[in-house]
């Protein structure tokens, strides 16, 4: 079975721009999870949702949004990037929500400029 | 404010060995809890889950959770080269979310 993936898998971009992350849950998991992590850091909780309705949000501003497709595909966005946004952004997929096993996709690595 | 604790390490440990890895969290009313391992530019791999107290083995690794004490570990018995790596401990405080400790970066020395 295909394991959770995301794209792309590195992405540059500049000060200002806006950028769409996309994740595909593992077949048969209807939740997704959005976590951000810095070097040396544990993932920081960003997002979840479940059957296309948002369930939680963690301490992020405005500038990041999400959402779940009807194929419990997800996409993360996040609007007039900062230097501080560079970060591997984690996707995971859970069968039902965050207490049970959550699988991390590879990531993606954004680099701001 | 709901924490993750872990000693940040390195932690050295000989090929063959066990290597203790521990995690403590801060509230009583924490359903589940987690063991990652995530290779240095990869993502974090699930490699435990344990829900209730007591001690949980998956082959060379064992899970040992005191939810009176607030602490959960991972022992890893006969280490391998193949064990270093960041071990992250996550843990579900009965909401949306896993809250993750900083990692302890281990390596197994041959």
């Amino acid at each position: 079975d295909a394991g959770v993936t995301q794209s792309p898998t590195h992405l540059i971009k500049t000060r200002g721009q806006q950028v769409t992350l996309r994740c595909s849950p593992i077949s048969g998991h209807k939740s997704v999870s959005w976590y951000q992590q810095v070097l040396g850091q544990g993932p920081q909780f960003i997002f979840q949702y479940y059957e296309k309705e948002e369930r939680g949000r963690g301490n992020f501003p405005d500038r990041f949004s999400a959402r779940q497709f009807p194929n419990y595909s997800s996409e993360l966005n996040v609007n007039a990037l900062l230097l501080g946004d560079s970060a591997l952004y984690l996707c995971a997929s859970s069968l039902t929500g965050a207490s049970y096993e959550q699988y991390f996709g590879p990531g993606t690595r954004l680099t701001v400029t | 404010q709901k924490e993750v604790e872990q000693n940040s390490g390195p932690l050295s440990v000989p090929e063959g060995a066990i290597a203790s890895l521990n995690c403590t969290y801060s509230d009583r009313v924490s359903q589940s809890f987690f063991w990652y391992r995530q290779y240095s530019g990869k993502s974090p791999e699930l490699i435990m889950s344990i829900y209730s107290n007591g001690d949980k083995e998956d082959g060379r690794f064992t899970a040992q959770l005191n939810k009176a004490s607030q602490y959960v570990s991972l022992l890893i018995r006969d280490s391998q080269p193949s064990d270093s790596a960041t071990y992250l401990c996550a843990v579900n405080f009965g909401n949306e979310k896993l809250t993750f400790g900083t990692g302890t970066r281990l390596t197994i020395i041959p």
